[in-house]
């Protein structure tokens, strides 16, 4: 399995393009994340999703649109992109969410500059 | 409602000594708590995780998590530091449909 797999790895944006961070996860897991990491800080979920077209916002969605057409794609569109959205973001998927609980896996991350 | 703070934002050691990486939670509910690190410009890996069995739990690279209900803490430790463990460590508690982050720990390991 390749497990959670991101592209692209590193990107540079203009303010105001738009892009779309691809995420695909091939282990059938239902629960998918998106998260964004600032340097020297933890991790902010964006958005996440319970299965296929099913999406909810996570602590900072604003400037951020998701889709979940199939159980193992979830891609992160940035519309109109500002430099406050220079970061790293992970996504990452589980089995299940919540107690009893169960571990995140997470892609290897893309790395965002907006100037 | 759940959340989770990690006591120090920065844990400096010497090779060879133990490490103590402090997490205390609050949650409604019996949690699920992780512990991730994450070494330099890499991506997150799980280190350990309790879900209500044993209240020691062990994991990777030698280190271990104690679950302490009446403490309502979750701290991980390593007996021995190795330079390889220099990296950020997340406490991690499980809520409603997502995981809560706390903060991070940067631990320093010293020759």
């Amino acid at each position: 399995n390749a497990g959670v797999t991101q592209t692209p790895k590193f990107r540079i944006l203009k303010i105001g393009q738009s892009m779309t961070l691809q995420c695909t996860q091939d282990m059938n897991h239902n629960y998918m994340y998106w998260y964004r990491q600032d340097p020297g800080m933890g991790l902010k979920l964006i958005y996440y999703s319970v299965g296929a077209g099913i999406t909810d916002k996570g602590e900072v969605p604003n400037g951020y649109n998701v889709s979940r057409s199939t159980t193992e794609d979830f891609p992160l569109r940035l519309e109109l992109a500002a430099p406050s959205q220079t970061s790293v973001y992970f996504c990452a998927s589980s089995y299940l969410p919540g107690p009893p609980g169960d571990e995140q896996y997470f892609g290897p991350g893309t790395r965002l500059t907006v100037t | 409602a759940q959340s989770v703070t990690q006591l120090d934002s920065h844990v400096s050691v010497s090779e060879g000594t133990p490490v103590l990486l402090r997490c205390n939670y609050s949650s409604s509910y019996s949690p699920s708590l992780f512990w991730y690190v994450q070494h330099p410009n890499k991506g997150l890996q799980l280190l350990l995780k309790y879900t209500s069995a044993a209240t020691l739990v062990k994991g990777i690279n030698g280190f271990e998590a104690e679950f302490k209900k009446s403490e309502t803490s979750f701290h991980l430790t390593k007996p021995s530091a190795h330079m390889s463990d220099a990296a950020e460590y997340f406490c991690v508690v499980s809520g409603t449909r997502k995981l809560i982050w706390g903060l991070g720990t940067s631990l320093a390991v010293n020759p």
